[in-house]
């Protein structure tokens, strides 16, 4: 099962910043949080991850709480086409497969 | 970046007939891949874990004699649906990781419908 939890949707302006919280209650040390999205009827696209330091690159900039219980990803200046699923997922780096939450639906409207 | 190559985007198939989807990581090797399996409106769930030159790990649930993983090269995996049915119609996904510090490279899916 999940481990994440997130709210199941959010709306949000085009041209505004898009902010999706992400609960990582049981995350452990090793564990580091992954942001991918889905736009309908293609495969999971990778945005970002991190371990516990802020991140940011092209896409996005993801925020982690210092007792990495939580976190945000930032997506500064959203358009239409950010309109997808997020989805916020623990995973260590040993190459164990992905578990999937139920995502947020994130809907930008002009 | 790191590409996964996934063929066919789409299939439609006779019921009691197989069909072979392929999952192929372009510039890179992957020793694992992954398949998952996504019915509308619901998130991606995992079916198995396809590991190279040895026998895949399937999830609770999942039947191994029916989704039949073969994990012969490290840049090739296939997934054969064998006798499916109207209910095996989904969309099927593979990911692939490229490395310690990369993430998780996904295709583009392949959606089947059995009639």
């Amino acid at each position: 099962d999940a481990k994440t939890t997130q709210p199941p949707s959010m709306d949000c302006a085009e041209g505004r910043a898009a902010n999706l919280p992400c609960n990582h209650s049981t995350i452990s040390g090793n564990e580091y949080v992954y942001w991918y999205r889905q736009i309908h009827s293609q495969g999971p696209q990778y945005i970002i991850h991190g371990l516990k330091n802020n991140e940011t690159n092209e896409m996005a900039s993801l925020i982690i709480t210092e007792d990495r219980k939580s976190s945000t990803l930032i997506l500064p200046h959203a358009t239409l086409r950010d309109t997808a699923v997020y989805y916020c997922i623990d995973a260590n780096q040993a190459g164990t497969a992905l578990i999937f939450g139920k995502g947020t639906t994130l809907s930008v409207s002009s | 970046g790191a590409v996964v190559s996934q063929h066919p985007s789409w299939v439609i198939c006779k019921s009691g007939t197989s069909v072979k989807i392929e999952c192929r990581s372009l510039d890179f090797q992957a020793t694992t891949m992954f398949w998952y399996r996504q019915f509308p409106k619901q998130s991606l769930m995992l079916m198995a874990t396809s590991n190279e030159g040895s026998k895949a790990t399937y999830e609770q649930g999942v039947e191994k004699d029916k989704f039949l993983i073969n994990h012969a090269s490290l840049t090739l995996s296939t997934l054969t649906v064998t006798s499916a049915h109207p209910e095996d119609s989904s969309f099927y996904i593979c990911s692939a990781k490229q490395g310690l510090h990369y993430g998780y490279t996904f295709g583009s899916g392949t959606r089947l419908t059995v009639v």
